[in-house]
């Protein structure tokens, strides 16, 4: 079974500062990884996702995301955060291997709200 | 525009009765899904399809129904036996390779009265 963390419900950070919105994943294969934002009473867009490669990732509106193999992790970054970037924040991941049919499998989300 | 038009945004259904929710996309995709949205919990997978004509169980599919006759166009039906119906509906579809993201449409809200 593949399955998805992300153990903050909640991220506050104030405009201009770094944020991190943490990810953490369990697949019995190789991952393959992404990040989704979604805004109030609207559909998920997709940010960012990581397949094999480099570990660090960007994506759309300057978000770039960490994959570490060791920690089964893939964090979601921004150097400096815009009041326009809180929304909902989720992660998710497919078993790159095995019959899981290509299953994508999202984690509970993070709110992140950036103050002024 | 390609995309995926999720059908009506706002549903009302009154107790014991069955509604369908529309999904179509016009991004070629074979791969269809349906998902549940609930406060705190994330997104939960209802059904899926890889191909035409053919669907599998989600994590949560008692109570739901869906059919894929046509590539584009993936319905989902909220029988009377689905005891807790009220949620925002998420469809999404993609290409059938594992490395590629999916799509989702605008959702739909569905609240019993």
């Amino acid at each position: 079974a593949q399955s998805v963390a992300q153990p903050e419900d909640q991220v506050n950070v104030a405009e201009g500062n770094p944020l991190t919105v943490k990810c953490t994943y369990s697949v019995s294969g190789n991952p393959y990884l992404f990040w989704y934002v979604q805004y109030p009473n609207r559909g998920l867009q997709f940010l960012l996702k990581y397949i094999t490669g480099d570990n660090l990732v960007k994506g759309s509106y300057g978000f770039e995301a960490e994959f570490n193999k060791s920690q089964t992790s893939f964090h979601l970054k921004k150097p400096s955060a815009l009041v326009s970037d809180s929304a909902l924040y989720f992660c998710a991941v497919r078993d790159a291997g095995g019959t899981s049919y290509g299953k994508l499998t999202f984690g509970q989300g993070t709110i992140l709200t950036v103050h002024p | 525009d390609g995309g995926i038009t999720q059908s009506p945004k706002y549903l009302f259904r009154k107790e014991g009765q069955n509604v369908t929710l529309s999904c179509e996309q016009n991004l070629n995709h074979d791969a269809m899904y349906w998902y549940r949205q609930d406060p705190g919990q994330g997104l939960r997978l209802i059904y899926y399809s890889q191909i035409v004509n053919d669907f599998q169980k989600g994590d949560i599919a008692e109570g739901y129904s869906v059919s894929r006759e046509k590539k584009e166009s993936f319905p989902l039906t909220v029988t009377s036996a689905q005891k807790n119906p009220t949620a925002f509906y998420l469809c999404a579809s993609s290409a059938v390779q594992k490395n590629t993201e999916a799509f989702f449409g605008q959702g739909t809200r569905l609240t019993v009265v």
